[in-house]
């Protein structure tokens, strides 16, 4: 059982250039994140999904775009890199609602560690 | 918009020890979630332990205990027997209940653990 997977684990990018970011999870959650870490800021949350063909902002999504073709998979794209979004990017899901058992508990990725320069 | 606060950047406990990392929480909700995870050295986050809002009585996970304040909005993890391994990144999370609830985190707490 693999969880949730993140590819790729590194890339260095030039500014302007544009890449995907790719999370792929087998567990059936219905929820799907992506959040950014920065030293001294904890975990900011970038988009969201709440299913297949749905996706939402969250607290920093400018500069990125996202897809959720399907259901396991949730890609963030880059359209045009900068300096700023150079981070740590992880990916993680969850079950919708509350009655099932692991709801509300996220599960995460690795980490996707993104240098622009 | 809700807000969680861990007010130490950084902790240190010798092996063995007991420590307590502080996490407080600002919401207007009624139904929540509050979570610890760990992040060690090799970045994967791991969820420690969570605690539902309307439970009165607090989680325990081994080792691993929370002090929950609903009306204070606190909500403290307290490790006893302090491990090398337990060396990691600390964060407190908040999560509402309800559709597509996000998970806000904290700052995070370094600890670090002496012989």
């Amino acid at each position: 059982n693999a969880g949730v997977t993140q590819t790729p684990k590194f890339r260095v990018l030039k500014t302007g250039q544009s890449m995907t970011l790719l999370c792929a999870q087998d567990m059936n959650h219905e929820y799907m994140y992506w959040y950014r870490q920065d030293p001294g800021m904890g975990l900011r949350l970038i988009h969201y999904s709440v299913g297949e063909g749905t996706t939402a902002k969250g607290e920093v999504p400018d500069g990125y775009n996202v897809s959720r073709l399907k259901k396991q998979n949730f890609l963030l794209g880059l359209e045009s890199a900068a300096p700023s979004q150079t981070s740590v990017y992880f990916c993680a899901s969850s079950y919708r609602g509350t009655g099932r058992t692991g709801a509300n508990v996220l599960t995460f990725g690795a980490g996707s560690r993104l240098t622009v320069l | 918009a809700q807000t969680v606060t861990q007010s130490q950047p950084e902790m240190s406990v010798q092996e063995a020890e007991t420590v307590t990392l502080s996490c407080t929480y600002d919401t207007s909700e009624s139904d929540y979630y509050l979570f610890w995870y760990k992040q060690p050295p090799s970045r994967q986050m791991i969820l420690v332990i969570r605690q539902e809002a309307y439970k009165q009585q607090n989680a325990t996970e081994n080792r691993f205990s929370v002090n929950f304040q609903k009306a204070a909005k606190s909500f403290s993890l307290k490790i006893s027997d302090s491990q090398l391994g337990d060396a990691a990144m600390y964060f407190c999370a908040y999560r509402a209940s309800g559709t597509a609830s996000k998970l806000t985190f904290g700052t995070g707490t370094r600890l670090q653990v002496t012989l």
